[in-house]
C-alpha cells in the first residue's frame, strides 16, 4: 500500500498561472480532503468529498477547485495562483463509516510558492 | 462555535525529562480526539486517538494522553522525550457520524537539547 500520494512535492507559481496539485490513495477510502497549512494556523480544510462525484466546501475554498471522478482520486486545482495561496497543501483521506473512528491518513504534502 | 486550543506555541526540554503538551477543545457533546506528529517537511502521523471507555490512551512512540471531561481538555505526556521526538504536535477533535469537519489546533513546536 503506498497510502495517500501527492503530486507535485514542491511547485513554484507566477501570479495568475492555473495549476493541479494529484492526490491519491490506494486504500479504498471513502472520505478525502483538502488543507493547507500555515506557519501558526494550524490545518485548514478547503474541500473535501465524500464519495465519487461528491465534494462540499470546508472553511478556505476561494480560489481552488476540487472533482472526484473515481474513488482513489481528488485533485485540488488552483484557477488563478495568488501569493496569498502560498501553503503547504496536505491531502488526506479516511474511511467512510458512520459513527467509526474514521483516522485521517495524510499525503506528505506539496509546498507551493506562489511568485 | 467549534474550537480547539494549543496554548503553548513552543516548548523546550531536555532530553530524558518528562513532557506535558496542553490541548483544549470547545465543543458542545464529546467529540472524538486526536493527536498528530509532524516531523519537518513531512506530513501527519497519529499518534493516538480517544473515542471512548477508557481516558487514558495508549499511543505510538510512548506517549499517552488523558481525557477530562470536567476540564476539556486531552492532553499528551511522555515520560521521557528522546531527541527523536522534536517535530511539531497537533491536537484534532471531530464530531462522531458520518463525514464531520476536523478542527485541528495550531500546534507546539517541540524542542529537545542534549
Amino acid at each position: 500500500n503506498a497510502g495517500v500520494t501527492q503530486t507535485p512535492k514542491f511547485q513554484v507559481l507566477k501570479t495568475g498561472q492555473s495549476m493541479t496539485l494529484q492526490c491519491a490513495q490506494d486504500m479504498n477510502h471513502e472520505y478525502m480532503s483538502w488543507y493547507r497549512q500555515d506557519p501558526g494556523m494550524g490545518l485548514r480544510l478547503i474541500h473535501y468529498s465524500v464519495g465519487a462525484g461528491i465534494t462540499d466546501q470546508g472553511e478556505v475554498p476561494n480560489g481552488y477547485n476540487v472533482s472526484r471522478s473515481t474513488t482513489e482520486d481528488f485533485p485540488l486545482r488552483l484557477l488563478s495562483a495568488a501569493p496569498s495561496q502560498t501553503s503547504v497543501y496536505f491531502c488526506a483521506s479516511s474511511r467512510g463509516l458512520a459513527g467509526g473512528s474514521n483516522e485521517q491518513f495524510f499525503g506528505p504534502g506539496t509546498r507551493l510558492t506562489v511568485l | 462555535a467549534q474550537s480547539v486550543t494549543q496554548p503553548d506555541i513552543h516548548i523546550t526540554v531536555s532530553e530524558g525529562a518528562s513532557l506535558e503538551l496542553r490541548c483544549n477543545y470547545s465543543y458542545g457533546a464529546t467529540p472524538y480526539l486526536f493527536w498528530y506528529v509532524q516531523s519537518p517537511g513531512q506530513g501527519l502521523q497519529l499518534l493516538l486517538k480517544y473515542f471512548s471507555g477508557d481516558t487514558l490512551v495508549q499511543g505510538i512512540k510512548g506517549f499517552e494522553a488523558e481525557f477530562k471531561r470536567s476540564q476539556s481538555s486531552f492532553n499528551l505526556r511522555k515520560p521521557s522525550v528522546h531527541w527523536s521526538d522534536a517535530a511539531e504536535y497537533f491536537c484534532a477533535v471531530r464530531l462522531s457520524g458520518g463525514y464531520q469537519k476536523v478542527t485541528f489546533g495550531t500546534g507546539t513546536k517541540l524542542q529537545v537539547i542534549p
